[in-house]
């Protein structure tokens, strides 16, 4: 079956300006998870849903990252006036409810910014 | 969620079972221990999970002591695919806190 998805898978962009990064969680998840990953380091979270509803996000470094999730489906991660250090690889990632729930995670889009 | 310690990397020969350990002695009685392994340029993927009891499933086992304050992933016939980097996280639930894993290379 499908899994988790993310577009785009590349994304390069010029400092300052504003990105959206899509997140089509496995059909019937209602729990999605943000993270990103820099080079050599695991995951760090961002936010967690649970529906629509962000249930955590202590996870967002600072007031330009925003994460939405208008249906309780596909999430939206908004990063505004860029930064170089905002290069990363940012997965998603959605599980059944219940969190304990395995976790699936998605391949990733990989944000350049220049 | 409690910290983890995990060597930073680790070799294993093809065919072999691959021992990857994992510290939280900080963990509370609430907390489960997962296992995640990232191959290059993927995503993090599910291994297995446990409370207190020893586990097994397909993809490996995992062995948590008695008192909870480590754990053992056991990969019983390790395979060049196995070369990944492969996260111990303890968690009660909701989001996850990576560390930066064992680099499990694979040598044939």
């Amino acid at each position: 079956g499908a899994g988790v998805s993310q577009t785009p898978s590349n994304k390069v962009t010029e400092k300052g300006k504003y990105v959206e990064l899509r997140c089509d969680p496995i059909s019937g998840h209602t729990a999605l998870y943000w993270y990103r990953q820099s080079l050599g380091q695991g995951p760090e979270f961002l936010i967690y849903f649970q529906g629509t509803g962000a249930a955590d996000d202590s996870g967002l470094p600072n007031d330009r990252f925003f994460a939405v999730r208008p249906e309780g489906s596909v999430s939206t991660l908004k990063i505004q006036r860029t930064e170089r250090g905002d290069s990363a690889v940012y997965l998603c990632a959605s599980s059944q409810s219940g969190s304990r729930n395995e976790q699936f995670f998605g391949p990733g889009t990989r944000l350049t910014v220049l | 969620d409690a910290k983890t310690t995990q060597p930073p990397s680790m070799d294993c020969a093809e065919g072999r079972a691959a021992n990857l350990p994992c510290n939280h002695s900080t963990i509370s009685g609430n907390e489960y221990v997962y296992w995640y392994r990232q191959i290059h340029s993927q995503g993090p993927q599910y291994i297995i999970h446990g409370l207190k009891n020893n586990e097994t499933n397909e993809m490996a086992s995992l062995i948590i002591t008695e008192d909870r304050k480590s754990s053992t992933l056991i990969l019983p016939h390790a395979t060049l695919r196995d070369t990944a980097v492969y996260y111990c996280i303890v968690r009660v639930g909701g989001d996850m806190r990576f560390g930066a894993g064992t680099r499990l290379t694979v040598k044939p």
